[in-house]
């Protein structure tokens, strides 16, 4: 079954911009979302299709891919974004999700 | 504004069956596939199955011989059962929409609000 690899933890300072990454198996052939969950919430999709955004999601969000690996990048990162980011792929008709990392700021 | 709504679970010993519900609110129910997702304490996210509003579904293969997701259109809902469970299926369950977004895109767009439930004797 395909596995999703993300690191378990990112720190970034106050108003510094903060990358999270997730790797895969010819991640380039697949499209990745990303999911912030805050502590005691429900995942809320941030990114979908690599980089696109849903309303109500800040421009400040955003999504690429490179080779094996998918980023997804939050500029001028604020204390309100410190959450876990897990990253998702579609494989074999399910969904597939990375373990996860978990951002400091 | 999408809204899913979950009711269930709880409090389970091994070998019982495990049963959720989700009501879908304000937005179509046809045309969508909905889904269950499972969060392990202190773990990532792990996709258990989903169901189409025609009917078809498809399950984990993990868990496949366990799961059942069925549903029920007249009342915008759908439903989790999984059977025989044990101290590993402990954890937060949600249910959530699965939105098509481009050939072999599909991302999860609307989340419940999630229900703990614990596997113990």
């Amino acid at each position: 079954s395909y596995e999703v690899t993300q690191s378990l933890s990112v720190s970034v300072a106050l108003g510094q911009t903060a990358t999270i990454t997730c790797g895969g198996d010819n991640i380039g052939s697949k499209y990745v979302n990303w999911y912030q969950q805050k502590p005691g919430q429900a995942p809320v999709l941030a990114i979908f299709g690599d980089n696109s955004r849903p309303s109500g999601i800040p421009e400040r969000f955003s999504g690429s891919k490179s080779g094996n690996t998918a980023t997804l990048t939050i500029s001028r990162a604020q204390a309100g974004d410190e959450a876990d980011y897990h990253c998702q792929v579609w494989d074999s008709s399910t969904g597939v999700f990375g373990g996860g990392t978990k951002l400091t700021v | 504004q999408v809204q899913l709504q979950q009711w269930g679970g709880g409090l389970l010993k091994p070998s019982e069956t495990l049963s959720l519900t989700c009501a879908v609110y304000g937005g179509p129910f046809s045309g969508y596939f909905w889904s269950w997702i499972r969060q392990p304490p202190g773990k990532g996210l792990e996709s258990i199955g989903q169901i189409f509003h025609s009917g078809s579904s498809y399950y984990n293969p993990s868990l496949k011989s366990r799961v059942t997701i069925s549903l029920d259109t007249s009342k915008s809902q759908f439903s989790l059962k999984l059977r025989s469970v044990i101290a590993a299926d402990t954890g937060v369950y949600y249910c959530a929409r699965l939105s098509y977004c481009a050939e072999d895109c599909y991302a999860f767009d609307f989340w419940s609000q999630g229900t703990l439930v614990t596997v113990s004797s």
